[in-house]
């Protein structure tokens, strides 16, 4: 069962314009998100976190918002940018989770446009 | 700093051979992961490790064996290659502080079984 969701494999948008990627969560014990990023041959990179306790978490020109009746968080970048172009994973962790274990989305492939 | 490292970055491996794929990390992080990522999926938690002596399973750990000898080196062992196993491995490393505390990813290993 997957608990964490990304159910857009892909999203094009035009260079300057925002980017909004999503992400859903099934299990309420999750109180830490995190999204990160893949460029093509490495490995995820850290892009920006954020506690159950908040709903917006702000980094420059990414935004992430956390909706937690409704069990969604999504990364907003503004303006988008082409070295933006990369696959996003939202992952998640959760309460008393020994190991400090992420649960990870599908991920989605963002392409920005010039 | 190298951060965390793998070797080798690509490998072919016929049914039912073995190989040890290697990640050493340089930042003295206690936490140690490793992740498989197949085309079109999230990455998955095959074992991780707290600390030198400790390792315990992950989400996807059949097929698999790690040691944690040092805090800097986490092996992962296939002893007998299948094709299921065709996938890119990640390995991760974070610190001990908290679970806010981010994970730090090598660049990955490509694996295909034939």
């Amino acid at each position: 069962d997957q608990q964490v969701k990304q159910n857009s494999p892909s999203l094009s948008v035009q260079e300057g314009r925002i980017s909004i990627l999503n992400c859903d969560y099934t299990n309420s014990m999750f109180d830490y998100f995190l999204w990160y990023k893949k460029y093509p041959a490495e490995g995820p990179t850290f892009l920006i976190s954020i506690s159950s306790i908040k709903d917006k978490n702000e980094d420059g020109r990414f935004t992430v918002f956390l909706n937690k009746s409704a069990k969604h968080l999504s990364l907003h970048i503004v303006p988008s940018q082409p070295g933006d172009s990369a696959v996003y994973f939202c992952a998640a962790r959760g309460d008393g989770n020994q190991g400090g274990k992420l649960i990870f989305g599908q991920g989605t492939e963002l392409s920005v446009k010039p | 700093n190298a951060g965390v490292t793998q070797t080798p970055k690509f490998r072919i491996l016929k049914i039912g051979q073995s190989m040890t794929l290697q990640c050493t990390q340089d930042m003295n992080h206690n936490y140690m992961y490793w992740y498989r990522q197949d085309p079109g999926m999230g990455l998955k938690l095959i074992y991780y490790s707290v600390g030198a002596g400790i390792t315990d399973k992950g989400e996807v750990p059949n097929g698999y064996n790690v040691s944690r000898s040092t805090t800097e080196d986490f092996p992962l062992r296939l002893e007998l290659a299948a094709p299921s196993q065709t996938s890119v491995y990640f390995c991760a490393s974070s610190s001990a502080r908290g679970r806010g505390e981010t994970q730090y990813f090598g660049p990955g290993t490509r694996l295909l079984v034939l």
